[in-house]
């Protein structure tokens, strides 16, 4: 079972405010990054270290995080953002690189 | 512009090994700023880290394949590879190889930033 909990689907209106998110204790300790991921597509980092953006990403993505909560939120989301999300941070393992995914989020777009 | 390429059988017969390769270009293997791991989706399900690795062959494990996994790195080629023994049709599933990029060690923020397109391993006699 996933360190990390993510709701399964979601959806938002076009050009409508919505916020994916991911529940985990390593969460108070640790930074999470986000993915979008489109079906045939490489998987695409949007969101790292919490609330940074990769270049190239557009600036209506955001990541914010409390307790043991992060989130992704989009503003004025397009049609073109109705994937697939997945949360990552580092696992309670104790080993430095061992991470964890969400189990993922789809967001639709209606 | 890096990039990544993994390449390797798409059928596996169940109870032998997986072996993939990513291949990368546009820059090199070597450094200390980044580490290469592999990541698996089995169909309708999410994204599983398998392992990672550091240029010089230090290697991190999911604990739960950890008996079965194998992550080598080979910087004259600029490649790393991935070994899973003993598959079953649990081990079928989407195989992206991806850079593990350090943005700041001191306060642990690693993040996956560049991915391969992926490929298909079905696990079948």
């Amino acid at each position: 079972s996933s360190e990390l909990t993510q709701d399964p689907a979601v959806s938002v209106a076009l050009g409508q405010t919505v916020r994916i998110t991911c529940q985990g204790d390593s969460l108070r300790i640790y930074y999470a990054s986000w993915y979008q991921l489109k079906p045939g597509q490489a998987p695409v980092l949007v969101i790292y270290g919490t609330n940074n953006r990769p270049s190239g990403i557009p600036d209506r993505f955001s990541g914010s995080s409390s307790g043991n909560t992060a989130s992704l939120t989009i503003t004025g989301a397009q049609a073109e953002d109705e994937a697939d999300y997945y949360c990552n941070s580092r696992d309670s393992s104790g080993n430095h690189l061992n991470v964890v995914f969400g189990g993922g989020t789809k967001l639709t777009v209606l | 512009q890096l990039q990544l390429q993994e390449s390797g059988p798409g059928l596996v017969k169940p109870s032998e090994t997986l072996s993939l390769t990513c291949t990368v270009s546009g820059g090199s293997i070597s450094s200390s700023s980044y580490y290469w791991g592999w990541i698996r989706q089995p169909p309708g399900k999410g994204l599983e880290w398998i392992g990672s690795i550091s240029y010089s062959g230090s290697t991190y494990y999911n604990p739960s394949l950890k008996s079965r996994v194998t992550i080598s790195v080979d910087t004259s080629k600029n490649q790393f590879s991935l070994k899973v023994s003993s598959v079953t049709a649990a081990d079928t599933a989407v195989y992206y190889c991806a850079r593990l990029s350090k943005y700041s060690d001191y306060d642990w923020i690693y993040a996956f930033d560049i991915w391969g397109h992926g490929t298909m391993v079905t696990v079948s006699s």
